[in-house]
């Protein structure tokens, strides 16, 4: 089976521009997770999205917001990029919602704001 | 919510000897626990996941790690360490009674030292 994949790997943008991330699921998977990791922070939740539909979110401002498809694929947006921004943003996919199972993550997206 | 607390931002450790990584969450109500690695530019894989049961868990390239529900500890052990082990390693909590949002801790950075 293959694995979580998010496309790209690499941006750089510039301070106020926004940005859409992607994020396959392995197949058969119906929840899909969003991470921010950065060297201080460590990993924070964003949010969690089971059946087109989110489920749970993190503490971040709602200029980070998100969608899932019917497909179960998903996109993260981030509108008026700020340089606190840049980190590596990680998807992570599971049977269902949360908890128990076990999440598979993705190799991320390096976000670089200039 | 619940808060994780890896003890040890960094663990130098030479090659066959032991190693602990310790990890302690917030709360005492029923909990998930799992420990993840991530290699250099990779995303996070599990190692091991503690749902319920047995209290000593066995996962992965001889890692296991123990709950201990009265300390709320979770920590990691290899009896005998590689270089392949040099890795960043995060220890999180699903919490049911927050719709099993996770909480990842700061991370350990192992070395292995030759």
């Amino acid at each position: 089976k293959a694995g979580v994949t998010q496309t790209p790997r690499y941006l750089i943008k510039t301070r106020g521009q926004q940005v859409t991330l992607s994020c396959s699921p392995i197949s058969g998977h119906r929840s899909v997770s969003w991470y921010q990791q950065t060297p201080g922070q460590g990993l924070q939740f964003l949010f969690e999205y089971f059946s087109e539909t989110q489920r749970n979110k993190g503490n971040f401002p709602g200029r980070f917001s998100g969608r899932q498809f019917s497909n179960s694929r998903s996109e993260m947006n981030v509108s008026t990029l700020e340089l606190g921004d840049s980190a590596l943003y990680l998807c992570a996919s599971s049977l269902a919602l949360g908890g128990r199972d076990t999440q598979y993550f993705g190799p991320g997206t390096r976000l670089t704001v200039l | 919510a619940q808060s994780v607390t890896q003890l040890d931002s960094q663990v130098p450790v030479f090659e066959e000897a032991p190693v602990e990584l310790r990890c302690n969450y917030s709360s005492s109500v029923s909990v998930y626990l799992f420990w993840y690695v991530q290699y250099p530019n990779q995303g996070l894989q599990l190692l091991l996941k503690y749902l319920s049961g047995s209290t000593l868990v066995k996962g992965i390239n001889g890692f296991e790690a123990e709950f201990n529900k009265s300390q709320t500890s979770f920590h990691l052990r290899k009896p005998s360490v590689h270089i392949s082990d040099t890795a960043e390693y995060f220890c999180a909590v699903s919490d049911p009674g927050t719709g099993n949002q996770f909480y990842f801790g700061t991370g350990t950075s192992l070395t292995v030292i030759p």
